[in-house]
């Protein structure tokens, strides 16, 4: 089955540049979805088909894919951007949802 | 405004049965199909299976296939996912989201709350 691997998690000051990463075997060819999930409530979408933001996300918010890495790229970090994010891809072999291993922002 | 509201939390016992509910507002709800995704404590999204309320035509994750069952019914815009006997390890935080099919993917754009299953003797 198809896996995607995150770090398990990422630090970044209040300001700067946080970037998630999700690898997988030939993500690059694959449109992959990002979620955001703050404690205690349920995921959020944040970028769909790698790139798009649904309505209500910041701008801050921007995704990217290429090779075997897509990338989840948030922009001058707010404390509320203090959260778990996964990154998700539909396995057309399979038929089914797969999701990363997650990756939680501390925001310092 | 589309919404998923679930139903509340439940706590069962070892072998016990248990259904809980998504039901679904602001849409038609044939239109798009619900999936089911477990998050155990501490623990990552995990996909359980999809249905189609227009047909019931169900898909499931081959981890679930066999453990739990998932259904619909279109008189009340509501998906259910069943257990017909509980284990401890069912113990997990379980949300339905709807399922938005792409060009070339498909994601889930809404979530519901989530219902809190806790399985303990």
């Amino acid at each position: 089955s198809y896996v995607l691997t995150q770090p398990p998690s990422v630090s970044v000051a209040p300001g700067k540049t946080a970037r998630i990463t999700c690898g997988g075997n030939n993500i690059g060819s694959n449109s992959v979805h990002w979620y955001q999930q703050k404690p205690g409530q349920a995921p959020v979408l944040v970028i769909y088909y790698g790139t798009d933001r649904p309505s209500g996300i910041p701008e801050r918010f921007s995704g990217s894919n290429s090779g075997n890495t897509a990338t989840l790229t948030i922009s001058r970090v707010e404390a509320g951007d203090e959260a778990d994010y996964y990154c998700q891809v539909w396995d057309t072999t399979s038929a089914s949802y797969v999701f990363g291993t997650g990756t939680k922002v501390t925001v310092l | 405004e589309v919404q998923l509201v679930q139903s509340g939390a439940e706590v069962k016992k070892p072998g016990e049965s248990l259904k809980i509910s998504c039901k679904v507002s602001g849409y038609s709800f044939t239109t798009y199909s619900i999936g089911w995704v477990r998050q155990m404590p501490g623990k990552g999204l995990e996909w359980m299976g999809i249905i189609d309320p227009g047909d019931s035509d169900t898909r499931y994750s081959p981890s679930f296939q066999g453990q739990v069952t998932i259904s619909a019914d279109k008189s009340v815009s509501t998906a259910y996912v069943q257990w017909s006997s509980l284990k401890a390890s069912d113990t997990a935080m379980y949300y339905c989201a709807r399922h938005v099919y792409g060009s070339s993917s498909n994601w889930f754009d809404s979530w519901g709350q989530g219902t809190l299953v806790t399985v303990s003797s």
